[in-house]
């Protein structure tokens, strides 16, 4: 079955420093992948997606191209703020499994100033 | 963008008494949603998919009969934890994709947060 893969945490930056969180996937199909972050108390948001092979998510500095070949979508961050401590979650959605999204397990971002 | 609502927030209650959840898909129709259960640090676990005009499919190891579901409308769907005990305690949230949509983006509730005592 589909399954995703992610850099274990918690991942600990100081403010300004780059961030990389890997993640792999496996999947029947062409899925569509996903990062999510999730905030203290709160639901998941999008943060970005890409949809095919090639493609690069983008959105509030983040970034992630899907990778076919690798079966990755690494999420990097060149400049990370204080705001950005959160859960971030890598998600594949694939319509050969009943339209479920397969999860990573999270990992956790603390940026300190 | 699309929004999902989740109420309550947050409930606190007794063992054995049951508790609903409701979700709502804000300013779009979707004849799916999905509801998780998510432990302290741990990621999302799929319970169940609501569908709507039909009955919901449950993962393995999930309790129909504990956990209902019905999905109402185009824009709603209802967890139910029947009977709660301290076990059921958990951050419950749903998700839903747009029926317009194709990119398989998934919009999430705030969470529910059940304590039961």
């Amino acid at each position: 079955g589909d399954s995703v893969t992610q850099m274990e945490g918690p991942v600990t930056l100081s403010e300004e420093a780059f961030l990389t969180i890997n993640c792999t996937y496996t999947a029947t199909g062409y899925p569509s992948l996903f990062w999510y972050v999730q905030y203290p108390g709160e639901g998941l948001q999008l943060l970005l997606k890409a949809t095919k092979a090639d493609d690069k998510g983008s959105n509030k500095g983040f970034e992630a191209t899907y990778r076919k070949e690798t079966t990755s979508f690494h999420l990097e961050k060149g400049s990370v703020q204080v705001s950005d401590s959160a859960v971030y979650f890598c998600a594949l959605r694939s319509y050969t499994n009943a339209g479920k999204s397969t999860f990573g397990d999270g990992t956790t971002l603390t940026v300190k100033p | 963008g699309a929004v999902v609502s989740q109420h309550p927030s947050w409930v606190i209650c007794k063992s054995g008494t049951s508790v609903k959840i409701e979700c709502r898909s804000l300013d779009f129709q979707a004849t799916t949603m999905f509801w998780y259960r998510q432990f302290p640090k741990q990621s999302l676990m799929l319970m169940a998919t609501s569908n709507e005009g039909s009955k919901a499919t449950y993962e393995q190891g999930v309790e129909k009969d504990k956990f209902l579901i019905n999905h109402a409308s185009l824009t709603l769907s209802t967890l139910t934890v029947t009977s709660a005990h301290p076990e059921d305690s958990s951050f419950y949230i749903c998700s839903a994709n747009p029926d317009n949509s194709n990119t398989g983006e998934l919009f999430f509730g705030e969470g529910s947060r059940l304590t039961v005592l």
